[in-house]
């Protein structure tokens, strides 16, 4: 079955640090892949997305690129602010399985 | 345009309860999901419908847990009784369903519930 596997947390970084979160993933099919960003108290919300091979998802700064060789969708970005701090979830969807698959989340801490 | 809208916000409850659990979908969204979310065991997956068919329950913990979507703009979940480890926030989520799995899901503010 399908399957993420986000990098574990917690993250704590400082104000205007580079950021990687890693996430690979398992598929039968050829999925579209998401980060999702949770901020306290409120439900998950799309960060970006990619579609295809080799496509590069972009928002707010943050940016991640479909690696089918890798089978991998890091997610970067290159100077982090106290307001990105929440909980980051990598995801794919499948139309085999008619359903997402999400990771396990990833807590970032950016502190000023 | 409105997003996924769930009520309760918050709900706190007696053990034994029954407890009933709201959603709205986006209107023209054809799947939806309930998750549920604690510190020790992430965000779960319970069930999710297809144009109002339940597809997959398997993540529904126990009898106690059920689900209905009489139409495509509501949904219930539903536990009886409930019982204090039921406590966690509970997600509703839409997506435009099957062969749209480029599109993300959307998801609602979440029910806080705490069973006492």
């Amino acid at each position: 079955g399908d399957s993420v596997t986000q990098m574990e947390g917690p993250v704590t970084l400082s104000e205007e640090a580079f950021l990687t979160i890693n996430c690979t993933y398992t598929a039968t099919g050829y999925p579209s892949l998401f980060w999702y960003v949770q901020y306290p108290g409120e439900g998950l919300q799309l960060l970006l997305k990619a579609t295809k091979a080799d496509d590069k998802g972009s928002n707010k700064g943050f940016e991640a690129t479909y690696r089918k060789e890798t089978t991998s969708f890091h997610l970067e970005k290159g100077s982090v602010q106290v307001s990105d701090s929440a909980v980051y979830f990598c995801a794919l969807s499948d139309q085999e399985a008619g359903k997402s698959t999400f990771g396990d989340g990833t807590t970032l801490t950016v502190k000023p | 345009d409105a997003g996924v809208i769930q009520s309760p916000r918050h709900e706190v409850t007696e053990m034994g309860q029954e407890v009933t659990l709201r959603c709205k979908p986006i209107s023209g969204h054809n799947s939806l999901f309930w998750y549920r979310q604690t510190m020790m065991r992430g965000l779960e997956l319970l069930i999710y419908f297809n144009n109002n068919v339940p597809i997959d329950d398997s993540g529904m913990p126990e009898d106690r847990f059920s689900a209905k979507m009489p139409n495509a703009s509501f949904s219930t979940l539903k536990i009886q009784p409930s019982e204090p480890r039921d406590s966690a926030v509970y997600f509703c989520a839409s997506s435009p369903g099957t062969g749209r799995e480029d599109q993300p899901q959307h998801f609602g503010d979440g029910t806080r519930l705490s069973i006492l």
